[in-house]
């Protein structure tokens, strides 16, 4: 129930391309999905987050989608660039409560 | 201005040792976080303070870890006995207050235990 499932595990897109990272959940309670993008050797930091009012938040290159009924939820890296290479998680957290859920992340690789 | 930072940033110790690690928030965030993150996995919650008091102590995985926050600034993560099984990154971020969302994460602290 508390879970997050990210998928997939690693993805290699070319330079310019779509990324896009799914995450799914059971947990109905979850009222706020942040997405975080750590580089080797760093924290995560925030990148974008949305709550389930919402379909879809677009800030720059970065969109998230939301679809409350699937609950499911997925980030688009539009054209993708290599400084864009990191891992990146999914989170969520259950309304009133303040920890953050995190998937099992995903390492993107941007070929130049 | 400064983010979170924590220190040390890497920890080495034998199996059995006591460990300290330290996380010093960004000015003025009343909130107060722990994480674990294991090699190749995401962050995992251990604590939350708001202020001076442990919040949500629901992640600590046993009474070898402890957590305090004496004066609702910097806090300390102390484990006991430490186990082969407690190496990871032991992640600190901070948020303003109890109803902000965004978590400012630290750079971590690599604990190896030998």
């Amino acid at each position: 129930q508390q879970q997050v499932k990210q998928s997939p595990q690693s993805l290699i897109v070319q330079k310019g391309g779509i990324s896009i990272i799914n995450c799914a959940y059971e947990n109905t309670a979850f009222d706020y999905f942040p997405w975080y993008q750590q580089f080797p050797g760093k924290g995560p930091a925030l990148l974008i987050a949305i709550r389930p009012d919402v379909s879809e938040k677009k800030e720059g290159r970065f969109t998230i989608s939301f679809n409350k009924s699937a609950k499911q939820f997925s980030l688009h890296i539009m054209d993708s660039q290599p400084g864009d290479s990191a891992t990146y998680f999914c989170a969520a957290r259950v309304q009133g409560a303040q920890k953050l859920v995190f998937g099992q992340g995903t390492r993107l690789t941007i070929n130049p | 201005g400064a983010g979170v930072s924590q220190t040390p940033s890497n920890k080495v110790t034998e199996k059995g040792k006591y460990v300290e690690l330290r996380c010093d928030p960004i000015s003025g965030h009343t909130a107060l976080y722990w994480y674990r993150q294991s090699l190749g996995q995401g962050p995992e919650f251990l604590i939350y303070f708001q202020g001076t008091g442990a919040a949500d102590d629901s992640g600590l995985p046993n009474d070898r870890f402890f957590a305090v926050r004496p004066e609702g600034s910097v806090s300390t993560l102390k484990i006991q006995r430490t186990e082969r099984g407690d190496s990871a990154v032991y992640l600190c971020a901070s948020s303003l207050g109890r109803n902000t969302d965004t978590q400012y994460f630290g750079p971590g602290t690599r604990l190896t235990v030998l």
